[in-house]
């Protein structure tokens, strides 16, 4: 029953710091998602995949960017980490697009010093 | 664009009380609605969803609403337990939107006492 994995749960880096977040998934779900999570702006869409191969910017992508090489795993780069990229990161993958809910992991913590 | 807010930022009960979440929308095309539960430290968790087709859908202790015509959602929870302390999102996705992109109100803090 794993669901949604992401690695690492915590991590701290200095600005200008590169880093890769994981996220994997074991439900053959087609469609991948980040979000990050501020306090008291809800979850918000950075990127997105459709499909193996397929990316696509959300919300507010500046900054980050993402790679579907396998259907399961989806990750989230930052090549030049700034404070203002301190946030909860959250993976989240779905079976299709419409009429069908997100299932999250547990979250990736992110702070930049 | 769609927006989806709370009424209440934060709400207390009694252990064995019902709790009521609410949530507003303001897109009139939104067609799906879910509510979500998020315990500290955790991601959210799928509580139960409902389509715009319907008006109420009841899951374990759990039932949504959803009035389409002052566009407005709510979970109630039956008889509160201290392990459903958490925070409580609803989302909405529309019809035409890309992706069928969910879209998330900030949340609201429910607290159980015994």
């Amino acid at each position: 029953n794993a669901g949604v994995t992401q690695t690492p749960k915590f991590r701290v880096l200095k600005t200008g710091q590169s880093m890769t977040l994981l996220c994997a998934q074991d439900m053959n779900h087609e469609y991948m998602y980040w979000y990050r999570q501020d306090p008291g702006m809800g979850l918000r869409l950075i990127h997105y995949s459709v499909g193996e191969g397929t990316t696509a910017k959300g919300e507010v992508p500046d900054g980050y960017n993402v790679s579907r090489l396998k259907k399961q795993n989806f990750l989230l780069g930052l090549e030049s980490a700034a404070p203002s990229q301190t946030s909860v990161y959250f993976c989240a993958s779905s079976y299709r697009n419409r009429g069908q809910p997100q299932h999250f992991g547990d979250g990736t913590r992110l702070s930049i010093l | 664009g769609e927006s989806v807010g709370l009424h209440l930022p934060t709400l207390s009960v009694q252990e064995g009380d019902n709790s009521i979440i609410n949530c507003a929308y303001s897109n009139s095309a939104s067609d799906y609605f879910i509510w979500y539960k998020q315990e500290s430290g955790k991601g959210p968790q799928f509580i139960i969803d409902i389509r715009s087709n319907m008006d109420k859908r009841q899951g374990q202790r759990v039932t949504v609403l959803l009035n389409k015509t002052v566009k407005h959602l709510s979970l109630q929870i039956a008889a509160t337990q201290p392990g459903d302390s958490a925070v409580y999102f609803c989302a909405e996705s529309a019809r035409g939107s890309t992706l069928g992109r969910l879209y998330f109100g900030r949340g609201t803090q429910l607290t159980v006492w015994p």
